[in-house]
């Protein structure tokens, strides 16, 4: 299986300001995927990290508002940008292991907006 | 368009005894099949998938899920259930291999399952 670090692991930030969270793995991986997870709610899709190009989103999500990096195979970014009390979400990096097929969550970023 | 459906918020049992956690799933192709735990302050684990071949899937922790595509569903088993897996459970869909296939996981709304001492 694939080890997945994110930063932070939670934080707390004031509305309007933005937050960016780094996540890492341990090897090289075919697709990285973002996800949020509203409290008591199932995962959702943001976008899919694409290295070296622009991020695919998902319907309902926006480049503007969820910016995201992927510079190379390991490496991924996602800020969470103009923030408002509703993008409080615990906020999920996941990768595609290439030599599994399967799909690995990282821990996760909690993320409360005041 | 894919959809997973899990028909149970929450799930009781007494430890020992056996527990079902239901699943059922809409894909246009072949499926992937998948269920995660998360327990509370973490991030998903991953339990078990079904891509092809045996019906029954065996996985981490004991658990073990049945594929049956008549009836279109994906149900975690374990035989003999523990506190420790008092968790919520996810079970996720993956369109199979084909052109313009993403791989995008389609969750469902997730189960709690208690196991009570």
């Amino acid at each position: 299986s694939a080890v997945i670090s994110q930063k932070p692991s939670r934080d707390i930030c004031q509305r309007g300001t933005s937050l960016t969270i780094q996540c890492q793995v341990d090897s090289q991986v075919t697709m990285m995927f973002w996800y949020r997870q509203q409290p008591g709610q199932s995962l959702t899709l943001i976008a899919t990290a694409n290295q070296g190009s622009e991020a695919t989103y998902e319907s309902g999500f926006v480049i503007d508002k969820f910016p995201i990096s992927r510079p190379n195979l390991t490496f991924s970014t996602l800020t969470v940008s103009n923030m408002s009390p509703e993008d409080s979400s615990i906020y999920l990096c996941s990768v595609r292991a290439l030599s599994t097929d399967t799909q690995y969550f990282g821990p996760g970023t909690r993320l409360t907006v005041l | 368009a894919q959809s997973v459906a899990q028909p149970e918020d929450q799930v009781n049992v007494a430890e020992g005894n056996p527990l079902t956690v239901k699943c059922t799933y809409s894909v246009s192709g072949n499926p992937y099949l998948f269920w995660y735990v998360q327990y509370p302050n973490r991030g998903l684990q991953f339990l078990l998938k079904y891509i092809t071949g045996d019906n029954l899937v065996k996985g981490s922790y004991g658990f073990e899920a049945e594929f049956n595509k008549s009836q279109t569903s994906f149900h975690l088993k374990k035989p003999s259930a523990l506190v420790s897996d008092s968790a919520l459970y996810f079970c996720a869909v993956r369109e199979g291999h084909g052109s313009g296939n993403t791989g995008k996981l389609i969750f469902g709304q997730g189960t709690t399952l208690q196991v009570k001492p």
